[in-house]
């Protein structure tokens, strides 16, 4: 069965700092993709990053990175100059069979002004 | 250009009472999805479809069924509410270029 662990269940960041999410998956496909999923309190799913995990090069999108580490099944998300905007719920999420995703439980993340 | 459209966006349901949530996309994509989100944890797959005619079950299907006559149309229905299916339920389509899932805005039911 493929799971998506986030440990974390919350984080604090002050404005303009860095902060990164955590995120471990196993999985069984040999092609996968994974994503990180903001979820506002408006509760809309909106993508933030995507990794195609064939490729070895760090996926970025402006203020948002990951850190891909394939053999240790590890994604992390990494947030620089955080803004007041980035207050939400944070889903790390991988590919399996039939393109299903399974979501991680989910980080709440707080930016502090 | 729509995309992923959800109705009703909330509902309140007695126990026993039945009900369809209706999911229509635009993108012309094959594989649709339901998920239900609990209250402050991840989402799980009900049921999808790789295509008209074709449903599966995912990891949490008891309490729902699905149809799928159309590219266009996915609607989940509840049969017999119980309280335990009080949760936020996301239909998605599968983007096949970018391997992402597009959502729609979800709908919030509760069964009292």
């Amino acid at each position: 069965a493929q799971t998506v662990t986030q440990s974390q269940p919350e984080m604090s960041v002050q404005e303009a700092e860095t902060v990164t999410l955590s995120c471990t998956y196993d999985t069984s496909e040999n092609n996968y993709y994974l994503f990180w999923y903001k979820q506002p309190p408006s509760r809309q799913m909106i993508l933030v990053i995507r990794q195609e995990a064939y490729k070895q090069q760090n996926a970025t999108e402006n203020r948002f990175s990951v850190n891909f580490q394939k053999a240790a099944k590890s994604f992390s998300l990494k947030i620089s100059d955080s803004q007041l905007g980035d207050t939400a719920m944070y889903f790390c999420a991988s590919t399996g069979a039939n393109s299903k995703l399974t979501f991680g439980k989910g980080i709440t993340l707080s930016v502090r002004p | 250009n729509a995309g992923v459209t959800q109705t009703p966006k909330f509902r309140i349901l007695k126990i026993g009472q039945s009900m369809t949530l209706q999911c229509a996309q635009d993108m012309n994509h094959n594989y649709m999805y339901w998920y239900r989100q609990d209250p402050g944890m991840g989402l799980k797959l009900i049921y999808y479809s790789v295509g008209a005619g074709i449903t599966d079950k995912g990891e949490v299907p008891n309490g729902y069924n699905v149809s799928r006559s159309t590219t266009e149309d996915f609607p989940l229905r509840l049969e017999l509410a119980a309280p335990s299916q009080t949760s936020v339920y996301f239909c998605a389509v599968h983007g096949v270029n970018t391997g992402e899932l597009f959502f729609g805005e979800g709908s919030r039911l509760t069964v009292l």
